[in-house]
């Protein structure tokens, strides 16, 4: 059974860090790309960013980029998101995403829970 | 970056209507369009890929069409369970863009 669970949530002040981790299990994680993807309070899902399987090839959302950073480490099996200079509009549910077939051209077909992320003052 | 731009933003219809949520692609995507279902709480559901392929598990009263830039999502005999948010994901690109949603609810 494929599982993806987050970790790393909580509340932050503006311009501050965090670090998101996401522990998979039930499938070769070193064989498909993996990305995260957030969710800010009555909004929309947003795609944040996506890692390749080889950390090859790493996108980011305009909204995130400079400031997040994701990376993975196949003997943990485990994927982060580094997210530093923080602001309000940051706060939201992110989830762990996996891609459904190994390969850069793929939905996700797998999702953590998520976990709540908060930027206040 | 491509961008995704869907309609309606929320829909009104009641058990057994047909209906259509509309997806729009900024540039031609090569039919690499998904569609989800989000419901309050839970994860979001993967429902169909490739435009027109629909997942395994998934009930055969959701369709997917389209090609180029303009994709639909229609959902025949709507059921009880039906009534959540649907997006559409482009997965063509460097990004994986999003649609706004549309919220289908109960009429």
């Amino acid at each position: 059974e494929v599982r993806l669970v987050e970790s790393g949530g909580g509340l932050v002040k503006p311009g501050g860090s965090l670090r998101l981790s996401c522990a998979a299990s039930g499938f070769t994680f070193s064989s498909y790309n993996m990305n995260w993807v957030r969710q800010a309070p009555g909004k929309g899902l947003e795609w944040v960013s996506s890692i390749s399987s080889t950390s090859a090839f790493i996108y980011y959302a305009e909204s995130v980029r400079g400031r997040f950073t994701i990376s993975r480490d196949h003997a943990e099996k485990s994927l982060y998101l580094q997210m530093d200079s923080l602001r309000g509009d940051d706060t939201a549910v992110y989830y762990c995403v996996k891609n459904r077939i190994a390969g850069s051209a793929a939905p996700f077909d797998y999702w953590g829970p998520g976990i709540p992320v908060t930027v206040s003052s | 970056d491509i961008q995704m731009t869907q309609s309606p933003f929320s829909l009104s219809a009641s058990v057994g209507d047909t209906v259509t949520i509309t997806c729009r692609a900024s540039q031609s995507i090569s039919g690499l369009l998904a569609w989800y279902q989000h419901k309050p709480g839970e994860a979001p559901n993967l429902l169909i890929y490739r435009a027109s392929t629909l997942e395994s598990g998934v009930p055969s009263r959701f369709r997917g069409s389209g090609s180029g830039t303009e994709f639909t999502l229609t959902i025949t005999n709507l059921q009880s369970d039906d009534f959540a948010t649907y997006y559409c994901q482009q997965y063509s690109g460097s990004s994986r863009t999003f649609g706004q949603g549309t919220k289908v609810e109960i009429k």
